[in-house]
Parts: C-alpha cells; sequence; structure tokens
C-alpha cells in the first residue's frame, strides 16, 4: 500500500505570498492530520480533517487554513507568509478513529 | 490543553547497550501514546504504540510501558544498532487525529 505523499517537497517563498500544500492519504484513511515541524518549536498541531470537516485545530492564526476532498486529499493553505513560517510542514493519515498516524516525507517551505 | 515533556534532549549509548527514553504527560484524558523515530530528510514513522488500557507492550528490541497513575511513559530499546541513531518522539493523544508531542530525543549508537 502506497505511503502518504506530499507535494511540492520543497518550497521557496517570499514573505507575503501564499503557498498551498498538498497531501493523499494511504488509500482508505479518511483523517488527514498537519503538523508544523520548527527546531524551536517542535512538532506543533496545525489541524485534523476527516470526511471533510475540520475536527480539531491548533493553536495557529487564522492566516493557516485547510481542507479536505472528497476522496481524502487535503490541501493546507497560508497566506500572507511570514518569515517564522519557514518550516517542515507534515501531514499524517490515519484509519477511521483508531488513532495511529501516519506521516508523509513534509514539504520543506523556506520563505525570504 | 495537553503538555508532553521528553528526556533526555540527546542520548549516546555504546552499540549493543540500552536506551531508554522518558515521557510525561498532563491531561488525563490521553489515552494513545505512540512512539515516533524521524531520520534526517524524513517524516516521523510509527515504531510502536500503546493505549491506556495496557501497562506494557513489546515488538522485538523494542518495548513500551506506561503508568498511568504518574503520567508517564518510556521507550526502552535494546541491543542498540548503529541503525537505531535517529530523533525520536513520544505522543499523547486524547482525540482522534491530534497528538501532542514532545520535543525529541537525539539518539546516537556509537558502534
Amino acid at each position: 500500500k502506497a505511503g502518504v505523499t506530499q507535494t511540492p517537497r520543497y518550497l521557496i517563498k517570499t514573505r507575503g505570498q501564499q503557498v498551498t500544500l498538498s497531501c493523499s492519504p494511504i488509500s482508505g484513511h479518511r483523517s488527514v492530520s498537519w503538523y508544523q515541524q520548527t527546531p524551536g518549536q517542535g512538532l506543533q498541531f496545525l489541524f485534523e480533517y476527516f470526511s471533510e470537516t475540520q475536527r480539531n485545530k491548533g493553536n495557529f492564526p487564522g492566516r493557516f487554513s485547510g481542507r479536505q476532498f472528497s476522496n481524502s486529499r487535503s490541501e493546507m493553505n497560508v497566506s500572507t507568509l511570514e518569515l517564522g513560517d519557514s518550516a517542515l510542514y507534515l501531514c499524517a493519515s490515519s484509519p477511521i478513529d483508531r488513532g495511529e498516524q501516519y506521516f508523509g516525507p513534509g514539504t520543506r517551505l523556506t520563505v525570504t | 490543553g495537553e503538555n508532553v515533556e521528553q528526556h533526555p534532549s540527546t542520548l549516546s549509548v555504546q552499540e549493543g547497550d540500552s536506551a531508554v527514553i522518558k515521557c510525561t504527560y498532563s491531561d488525563s484524558a490521553s489515552n494513545y501514546f505512540p512512539w515516533y523515530k524521524q531520520e534526517l530528510g524524513k517524516g516521523p514513522q510509527l515504531i510502536i504504540d500503546i493505549r491506556s488500557n495496557v501497562g506494557e507492550k513489546k515488538d522485538q528490541r523494542i518495548a513500551v510501558t506506561l503508568n498511568k497513575t504518574a503520567k508517564h511513559f518510556s521507550l526502552h530499546i535494546t541491543e542498540t544498532q548503529p541503525e537505531d541513531s535517529a530523533v525520536y518522539f513520544c505522543a499523547a493523544s486524547s482525540a482522534a487525529g491530534k497528538s501532542t508531542f514532545g520535543d525529541g530525543t537525539t539518539l546516537t549508537v556509537k558502534p
């Protein structure tokens, strides 16, 4: 079974721009979560989607948003990028309500 | 909200020795405790997990113990090998799809 895929793998953006990251979960997984990983803050939960609905949300500003499509694929969007948004953005998928999460390789976002 | 503390932040052991990483959590509602291994340039990989109705779980050289009363859980790796070198994260979860992670432990296994 194919793992979680994330595109693009690397991205360089300028402050003030917006960016959209994509995640394709493992086939059959309906829950998709997003995390931000930085050296200083570690792994921080952004939000989780299940059946196209946002079910949980972390403590991030409204510039961070996401959505999930009917095929469980998910996108996250960051508007008005700031230098501090530079991070590895990880997507994880879960089988329905079973807890374990399977992570993709991440998208490395650099904001200049 | 949940708070997870992980110790130590770095751990260096000789090949063949055991390694132990400890985590504490704050939310008594947490009922799922996974451990992840992250290698350079990769996403975290689930290596073992334990649920709150179990005290110990073992998978070959890896074991996890959970003390719900004290709100702490530990990862034990026996007979360490150089390929065990990585960053290890503990996490606690009370809601599906949302985990709070520890800050990570960088394990180095010296040949």
